[in-house]
Parts: C-alpha cells; sequence; structure tokens
C-alpha cells in the first residue's frame, strides 16, 4: 500500500522559513509527479505547487511563487517544500499528494499523505 | 474566490439521492478531466472519482461522476450516514498552468 508521511511543520513568525518533508513508500518513487496541496482552517483544499518524476518541471500557485520552492530527492524517497517569507495566510494543513502520471497535471491525486500542520503566528 | 464554483452546502436523508455540481469554464473543466476528492471530518482526502466518470477501485458504484462542456457533477445514490463530508471538484487550469479545486461542498445526510 503506499504510504506518504509528510514531517517539518511547526508555529513559526511571520517572516520566517519552514521546510517541509515528505517520505514516500511503497511505489516506484521516480515515475510519478507530486504535489503539495494545503487547507487552511475554515477554508477548502488549495493547490500550492507540483514537481514531475524527473523533477525537471516545477508548478507554483501565484498565491506562493517567489516563496515557496519544491524539490525532490529521488533516491531518498523523498519531496520537500522549502517555505520561506511566510505570513499568516500560509498557515495550514499541509498534504502531500501522488499523481498518478510522471507529468504534473496529466491525472490526478491518487494517494495523500496526513498532512503536517504549519502555523504563522507571532 | 474559487476558479471552479460548488455549492457551499448540501443536505437530503438517508437512502436518498444528492448531486453536487462543479461550474467551471473552457480553461478548466471544459478542457481538462475532472476529479473529486471526499474528505471525512479530521483526515486526508480521498480520491473519489477520476477522469469525470470513473472510479477507483474500493469505492461503491453509490458514487458517479459526470461532465458536460464547463460543468461536472458528482452524484451519491443510497444516503448512508458515513458520507457526511466535504467534497471538492478539482481539474488542470490551463490559463494558470496548476491544478484548481473547488471551494467544496459539506455534504450533511440528515
Amino acid at each position: 500500500e503506499v504510504h506518504l508521511l509528510e514531517s517539518g511543520g511547526d508555529l513559526e513568525q511571520p517572516g520566517g522559513s519552514l521546510r517541509l518533508s515528505c517520505v514516500a513508500s511503497e511505489f516506484t518513487f521516480n515515475d510519478y509527479a507530486m504535489s503539495w496541496v494545503r487547507r487552511a482552517p475554515g477554508k477548502g483544499l488549495e493547490w500550492v505547487s507540483s514537481i514531475s518524476g524527473t523533477g525537471g518541471s516545477k508548478n507554483y500557485a501565484d498565491s506562493v511563487k517567489g516563496r515557496f520552492s519544491i524539490s525532490r530527492d529521488n533516491s531518498k524517497n523523498t519531496l520537500y517544500l522549502q517555505m520561506n517569507s511566510l505570513r499568516a495566510e500560509d498557515t495550514a494543513v499541509y498534504y502531500c499528494a501522488k499523481e498518478a502520471s510522471l507529468v504534473v497535471g496529466a491525472s490526478y491525486f491518487d494517494y495523500w499523505g496526513r498532512g503536517t500542520l504549519v502555523t504563522v503566528s507571532s | 474566490q474559487s476558479v471552479l464554483t460548488q455549492p457551499p452546502s448540501a443536505s437530503e436523508t438517508p437512502g436518498q439521492r444528492v448531486t453536487i455540481s462543479c461550474s467551471g469554464s473552457g480553461s478548466n473543466i471544459g478542457s481538462n478531466n475532472v476529479n473529486w476528492y471526499q474528505q471525512l471530518p479530521g483526515t486526508a482526502p480521498k480520491l473519489l472519482i477520476y477522469s469525470s466518470t470513473r472510479r477507483p477501485s474500493g469505492v461503491p458504484d453509490r458514487f458517479s461522476g459526470s461532465k458536460s462542456g464547463t460543468s461536472a457533477s458528482l452524484a451519491i445514490s443510497g444516503l448512508q450516514s458515513e458520507d457526511e463530508a466535504d467534497y471538492y471538484c478539482a481539474t488542470w487550469e490551463d490559463s494558470l498552468n496548476g491544478w484548481v479545486f473547488g471551494g467544496g461542498t459539506k455534504l450533511t445526510v440528515l
């Protein structure tokens, strides 16, 4: 069974930085695009960023472009999200999600992790 | 404001049928498949319908999806109390080069 385990969520001050990780198991990691999706308190799901299986293609939501950076280490089966210049509106549960294709946007999110909570507050 | 428009809430009694709509435009639903996700309280989202009409293995056939033009719908028949959840449509948005979600529909089984 596919397993995705996020970590790195924490309480951080506005303007600070955090790095989220997602360790994947039970599938060939480099064969699939991966994404981060978040859900803020009282709000719905919001796509944050995606990366292709090779890592050569990356996409970002306008709300995080220039502040967040997605990456992956296929040798470690791990997805990352570097979050800089954090704002209060970035407060959310961040989910790691596997796409059902190598390229971004070609399919759907077939597996999700349980999420990690990021709180941005002074 | 979400790119995809869903009703914020829906309700129906057990055993009945409910439909949740998802409205978009030519650059998203009009040119791409729609996927539906179910998020039970306190849990991670789960894929419910993919490629507009297909069900992953393990999803009961009470759940069905359809798409026409720039709109899509999720139908749930034989409602059960465990179907109480938030439901989201999602698709690829060509103009943004990214995924977009509907605002979500909170389903209450009365």
